[in-house]
């Protein structure tokens, strides 16, 4: 089985300081890992994945993230927040291959961007 | 484009009663899922769907949920007899394949009261 904990439920941070949201997994088997944001009262938005290759992985809106396989980690980072950042994000897995993209998502993070 | 839609968009029950959520996919996505986002259990799978068939149900939480869907399209999740502990936001997600490297694209979700 698969499992994605998120290790702050809340990050406060202030306006143009960097942030760290940190994410770590458990599977026995091969997983593809994501990070989706959820603005208020909206549905899910893809700002990144990581599938192969290199391990440093850029998103939208200035997001990227650090797939470290030994430390079973998948770090998101920003060099510098906006306001606008403000939402909660979920780091998720799948397992690689062709039986279906189910995702298991962590408990996610709730990011406020204070001015 | 037009993306996942979900409808109704906000539904209020009675405990005891059935209700039906629809999802329209985006066109030409043949994979097609269900998840439900509640305070106490975050981000759970439900269902997914390639085409018509149901690969893998492992995540519906009791024989009173139930999903369909017909010609490729439009899925409806149904709940019989639905308790306190149904209410939560029920998403839905597509995506062109049954590959988990393929991105799922979230609808805004259905927000489901029992009262």
């Amino acid at each position: 089985a698969q499992s994605v904990t998120q290790l702050d439920s809340q990050v406060p941070v202030f306006e143009e300081a960097p942030v760290e949201l940190r994410c770590n997994y458990s599977s026995s088997v091969s997983v593809y890992l994501f990070w989706y944001v959820q603005y208020p009262n909206q549905g899910l938005q893809l700002l990144l994945k990581y599938l192969s290759g290199s391990t440093l992985v850029k998103g939208i809106n200035g997001f990227e993230a650090e797939f470290n396989k030994s430390q079973t980690s998948f770090h998101l980072r920003k060099p510098s927040v906006h306001i606008s950042d403000t939402a909660e994000y979920f780091c998720a897995v799948s397992v690689t291959g062709n039986q279906g993209g189910k995702l298991i998502f962590g408990q996610g993070t709730e990011l406020s961007v204070k001015p | 484009g037009a993306g996942v839609s979900q409808s109704p968009s906000n539904k209020v029950t009675e405990k005891g009663k059935d209700v039906e959520l629809r999802c329209d996919p985006i066109s030409g996505h043949t994979a097609l899922y269900w998840y439900r986002q509640s305070l106490g259990q975050g981000l759970e799978f439900l269902i997914y769907f390639q085409g018509n068939s149901a690969p893998d149900k492992s995540g519906l939480p009791s024989d009173r949920f139930s999903a369909e869907r017909t010609g490729g399209s439009v899925s409806t999740l149904t709940i019989q007899r639905t308790q306190q502990e149904d209410s939560a936001v029920y998403l839905c997600a597509s995506s062109l394949g049954q590959s988990s490297s393929y991105e799922q694209y979230f609808g805004p979700g259905t927000r489901l009261t029992v009262t």
